[in-house]
């Protein structure tokens, strides 16, 4: 069965410092990794996807196979990156695809 | 827009009253699912549906029901809550596939209920 791991239920980093957000999933097929981000008092939006390769604020992540990670890293961590993260696993065919999500990382980014 | 739309946002219930939560997209999306969101536990899926009339269970289901009958709406439906069930609710729906055009999850605002 496929799982998602957020290892850290809250890390807290200095402005200007860097950000590494992990997460680890298990699934035996080809995956698609997802990270979501939820600010304060905010629906869930997606903030990056790995098919994508983008850069989106500043943030970056990285689909390793061989440790079976998708950590999230922003070199400078600024104020407004605070909100809850989310890693998401999107598996199986067309038909039967499914979605799971690791239990989140609140980032605290203190001034 | 295209936006994914639940309410009510807020509700206060108790125990056994029977209540509705409502989901509705405008995206044209084929899948539509409920997460409830707690403390500690992250996202956990209650139930999903890949189209009209098709709908299986998620990861937590008990005490929940779902129905599909038109591809925009997907409500969520607690026939007698419980205090258990007090939670922050969200449905979210997408475009069956893979791919970039595909597979990206678009997010209601959030329906938080409490039951006593």
């Amino acid at each position: 069965a496929q799982r998602v791991t957020q290892p850290e239920k809250l890390l807290s980093v200095f402005k200007g410092a860097p950000v590494e957000l992990k997460c680890n999933y298990s699934y035996s097929g080809s995956p698609e990794l997802f990270w979501y981000v939820q600010y304060s008092r905010q629906r869930l939006q997606l903030l990056l996807r790995h098919i994508s390769r983008e850069s989106i604020k500043g943030f970056t992540a990285d689909l390793n196979k061989g440790e079976t990670s998708f950590h999230l890293k922003k070199p400078f961590a600024q104020e407004e990156d605070s909100a809850m993260y989310y890693c998401a696993l999107l598996t199986g065919p067309g038909g039967y695809q499914k979605v799971t999500f690791g239990t989140g990382t609140k980032l605290q980014v203190i001034p | 827009e295209a936006q994914v739309t639940q309410n009510p946002r807020y509700l206060i219930t108790v125990t056994g009253k029977k209540l509705t939560v409502t989901c509705s997209q405008n995206m044209n999306h084929e899948y539509m699912s409920w997460y409830r969101q707690d403390p500690g536990l992250g996202l956990r899926q209650i139930y999903y549906s890949m189209n009209v009339e098709v709908t299986d269970k998620g990861d937590v289901p008990e005490g929940y029901k779902v129905s599909r009958k038109e591809k925009r709406n997907f409500p969520l439906i607690l026939e007698s809550p419980s205090p258990n069930q007090t939670s922050l609710y969200f449905c979210a729906s997408r475009l069956i596939g893979r791919g970039l055009a595909t597979g990206e999850l678009f997010f209601g605002e959030g329906s938080r209920l409490t039951v006593l």
